[in-house]
């Protein structure tokens, strides 16, 4: 069965950093090109990052750009997000989704991690 | 026309049908494909369809997407209480890499 399951979320202060990690089971995570997706609590879905299997290529968001570093472990099958410089509104439920081939669509995504940035 | 746009809401009863759509640039629906989600409240999305009109293996019959011109479709018949809440369309951006999600769709069944 196809898990993935996010952690590291918390409280954090403006201009502050969180690691977020997704862990997969369930399948080879160097199979897939791998996403983190937030949403606004009550809003709608934000993509802000991508990476492929290999991490031979990694895109970002605008509103992250800079300031989030998207990685990943296949040894350990693990995606994660490294995020400094945090905002205000940044505050969102970060999921992490898995990626069909050829950028078909997100097929699995983990039940998301709450991050708050506070002053 | 920038993005993927959906109407916000939609109401209808219960073993009725619905249609939502998703409108956006040729680019978007017609070459990359729409991906459909469903996220009820207070669980993950959870995809529905994807390249436009194709089902993954665990999903109802009762959903099913097309897609005409720069319009995809999601149309979900014999509506139930447990298909209740969002609905989102998603394609890959070959321009801006990255993935565009619409605003959403809440559907209420009444």
């Amino acid at each position: 069965e196809v898990r993935l399951e996010e952690s590291g979320g918390g409280l954090v202060q403006p201009g502050g950093s969180l690691r977020l990690s997704c862990a997969a089971t369930g399948f080879a995570l160097s199979d897939y090109s791998m996403n983190w997706v937030r949403q606004t609590p009550g809003k709608g879905l934000e993509w802000i990052s991508y990476i492929s299997g290999s991490s031979f290529t990694i895109y970002y968001g605008d509103s992250v750009k800079g300031r989030f570093t998207i990685s990943r472990d296949n040894a350990k099958n693990s995606l994660y997000l490294q995020m400094s410089g945090l905002r205000a509104e940044d505050t969102a439920v970060y999921f992490c989704a898995r990626e069909l081939k050829w950028g078909q669509g997100l097929d699995y995504w983990g039940q998301g991690t709450l991050v708050t940035v506070f002053s | 026309q920038a993005g993927l746009t959906q109407p916000p809401s939609m109401s209808k009863g219960l073993r009725q049908t619905a249609t939502l759509t998703c409108s956006g640039s040729r680019d978007l629906v017609a070459r990359q494909g729409i991906a459909w989600l469903q996220q009820r409240l207070g669980h993950p999305p959870k995809l529905l369809s994807y390249r436009n009109d194709k089902r993954p293996s665990d999903i109802s019959e009762r959903f099913s997407a097309s897609r005409s011109g720069d319009t995809a479709s999601l149309t979900i018949t014999g509506l139930q209480a447990e298909d209740e809440g969002d609905y989102f369309c998603s394609s890959w951006d070959t321009n801006l890499n990255g993935w565009v999600i619409g605003g959403g769709t809440r559907l209420t069944v009444l």
